[in-house]
């Protein structure tokens, strides 16, 4: 029972560079997000996704780019890296996401990616 | 813009003691989580409160909301060293339905000593 599986668990990049997170849920859930945790600063949403093919920005969604082409992955990445992006970044899933169900269903997150930037 | 306040962020309490966790927002919504984050780990859900009035208790955990004051509160009883860890509460920012937007407080981290 994987849940939600994030790859890779660690990464150094040095400034300029480019890469891609990747982020698989095996629960066919409709709803995915992306977010970065930062030392004293909660949890804060980059962009999320309602479903296959479709994205929207979140709360701090520059210098982040993220697709959805199949419902159970989302990609987020980084064009060109900088020291501002270092954190961990979590991803999450929701099996609903609208106020026509009332299932208590919380998002569930995956190990999260350290992500460090030289 | 929502915005969502825990207090304290840091906490220290002995073995047996009993303490409350704040989580305060500032704008309409009925849908609160509160989670938990062991160091370097991911985030376990501990509680989804739906509704004005709900208590949800769950071994020395219990948590309540209310929606009027804007408040949902995380009690704990008879602490435990087990239960040191960061514990963070989420708001539904999205009133009007669609997706979970949540919006994070900063977390609390709890140390129990023995």
């Amino acid at each position: 029972n994987a849940g939600v599986t994030q790859t890779p668990k660690f990464r150094v990049l040095k400034t300029g560079q480019s890469m891609t997170l990747l982020c698989a849920q095996d629960m066919n859930h409709e709803y995915m997000y992306w977010y970065r945790q930062d030392p004293g600063m909660g949890l804060r949403l980059i962009h999320y996704s309602v479903g296959e093919g479709t994205t929207a920005k979140g709360e701090v969604p520059d210098g982040y780019n993220v697709s959805r082409l199949k419902k159970q992955n989302f990609l987020l990445g980084l064009e060109s890296a900088a020291p501002s992006q270092t954190s961990v970044y979590f991803c999450a899933s929701s099996a609903h996401g609208g106020r026509t169900s009332y299932s208590n269903q919380p998002q569930h997150f995956g190990d999260g990616t350290r992500l460090s930037i030289l | 813009e929502l915005k969502v306040e825990q207090n304290p962020l840091f906490l220290s309490m002995q073995e047996g003691k009993n303490y409350t966790i704040y989580c305060n927002y500032s704008t309409t919504s009925d849908r609160l989580y509160w989670y938990r984050q062991d160091p370097g780990k991911s985030l376990e859900s501990l509680f989804v409160l739906l509704s004005n009035g709900a208590v949800k208790q769950e071994g020395r955990l219990m948590a309540s909301l209310d929606t009027k004051a804007r408040l949902s509160t995380l009690h704990i009883t008879a602490a435990v060293h087990d239960l040191s860890a960061t514990y963070f509460c989420a708001v539904d920012s999205n009133s009007r339905g669609g997706s979970e937007k949540l919006v994070f407080g900063k977390g609390t981290k709890l140390t129990v000593n023995p």
